[in-house]
């Protein structure tokens, strides 16, 4: 049971340019989450999806696009990458919003 | 929106040694998550927390839940090193219909 697979683990990206970061999940979980974590600030909600084709923006959601086509997959789209975005990328999912969230072992961007 | 203040920041402690981790919230806590992370890696969900006076114990970590503080405390007794890294704790929003709120997390080093 592979849980939460995040791709890929690292990443450079020049200011401007775009990538999506992956993020699929095995449990037949409905509620999947992206966070980015920086230093200081812990955890901070970018976007999440209640179900396939919802989702909704979190506490900083400016410069990302998520879209849930299917229950498995919920990629993250940065679509003109800036050093703000340097940070370490984490999806979630889970059950509903009460039980636990699994996360991935992260994602860690760095744009130059 | 409910913010989690945890305290301390960080912690260096001796092996063999105790210590608490606390978790405040600026509103009702509806379920309270305490996870761990290991340095560079993804977040490991320890014990959830949901009525007022709720005590958990997992091997020597034991968390606690003060529902009219709005507070919940992790204790772990006699430290190794195998316990340190960044412990966070979430919350459920008042909404109940988005994902954690997390703090910013406490890095904890155990020192021989």
């Amino acid at each position: 049971n592979a849980g939460v697979t995040q791709t890929p683990k690292f990443q450079v990206l020049k200011t401007g340019q775009s990538m999506t970061l992956q993020c699929a999940q095995d449990m037949n979980h409905e509620y999947m989450s992206w966070y980015r974590q920086d230093p200081g600030m812990g955890l901070r909600l970018i976007h999440y999806s209640v179900g396939a084709g919802i989702t909704d923006q979190g506490e900083v959601p400016n410069g990302y696009n998520v879209s849930r086509s299917t229950t498995e997959d919920f990629p993250l789209r940065l679509l003109s990458a800036a050093p703000s975005q340097t940070s370490v990328y984490f999806c979630a999912s889970s059950r509903g919003l009460g039980p636990e969230a699994f996360f991935g072992q992260g994602t860690r961007l760095t744009v130059v | 929106s409910q913010e989690l203040e945890q305290s301390p920041q960080s912690l260096i402690v001796q092996e063999g040694k105790n210590l608490t981790i606390n978790c405040t919230s600026s509103k009702t806590l509806y379920g309270l998550y305490w996870y761990k992370q290991k340095y560079g890696e993804g977040l490991i969900f320890l014990m959830m927390l949901q009525k007022g006076g709720e005590e958990k114990s997992h091997e020597k970590i034991t968390a606690k839940l003060d529902e009219k503080k709005q507070q919940s405390s992790l204790h772990i007794t006699a430290s190794q090193p195998s316990h340190a890294g960044i412990y966070l704790c979430g919350a459920d929003s008042n909404s109940g219909n988005t994902p954690l709120v997390f703090g910013k997390g406490t890095r904890l080093s155990v020192i021989a």
